[in-house]
């Protein structure tokens, strides 16, 4: 598809548990965003990649998260040592220029 | 770093009213403001967006208007229809140089538009 995909679409998992997000970016699209929404709420940014740049990390909530993208393409958002907290849903999206397209989340649950 | 304040959160109109939401951010160096709709349940689509150096932009029922010396702009929305019902963001960016940047979101205003 021509769109962003985002895997998987839901997680349940336990607290303190690792988990891994994907992210499939729009080909060709330089810029990749990850943002979290919790229920009801904003759009809380969390990482921006720039094609090769050093990677704009200003919005991780802690450590406990982190993100990397290969190749300029795929992202993971990993986030270690899960809390009840973390439960939102976390969407990215990827730009070539202006227009954000996103995908369609992850909705994580930390039980 | 870039804030992005948006008001109001709720709003309730009746078809065919317009609507108003307002946004305040707060570096002066932002110049591209997009506004983007979530309906229930899925992703957020770009709707219009406007450039620093252009003060309002019109697409039929939606406009735009950006004041950059009060660092404020506003979404309105004439004759509001139902399938207008949804969650709008408004969001600042920095431009780099690659016309990217990072991209920050106000908390959204949820509209109901009653038939």
């Amino acid at each position: 598809g021509a769109g962003v995909s985002q895997s998987p679409s839901n997680k349940v998992t336990e607290k303190g548990k690792d988990v891994e997000l994907r992210c499939d970016p729009i080909s060709g699209h330089t810029a990749l965003y990850w943002y979290r929404q919790s229920l009801g709420q904003g759009l809380e940014f969390l990482i921006y990649f720039q094609g090769n740049s050093a990677p704009d990390k200003s919005g991780l909530p802690s450590d406990r998260f982190s993100a990397e993208r290969t190749g300029g393409s795929v992202s993971t958002l990993t986030i270690q040592r899960t809390q009840q907290e973390d439960s939102a849903v976390y969407l990215c999206a990827s730009s070539l220029v202006g227009e954000l397209f996103f995908g369609e989340g992850s909705r994580l649950t930390v039980l | 770093g870039e804030n992005v304040e948006q008001h109001p959160s709720t709003l309730s109109v009746q078809e065919g009213d317009s609507a108003v939401i307002k946004c305040t951010y707060s570096d002066s160096a932002s110049n591209y403001f997009p506004w983007y709709k979530q309906e229930l349940g899925k992703r957020p689509q770009l709707i219009i967006d406007i450039r620093s150096n252009v003060g309002e932009k019109k697409d039929q029922r939606i406009a735009v208007t950006l004041n950059k010396t009060a660092k404020h702009f506003s979404l309105h929305i004439t004759e509001t229809q139902p399938e207008d019902s949804a969650v709008y963001f408004c969001a600042a960016r920095l431009h780099g140089s690659s016309n990217t940047g990072k991209l920050i979101f106000g908390q959204g205003t949820t509209l109901q538009v009653k038939p």
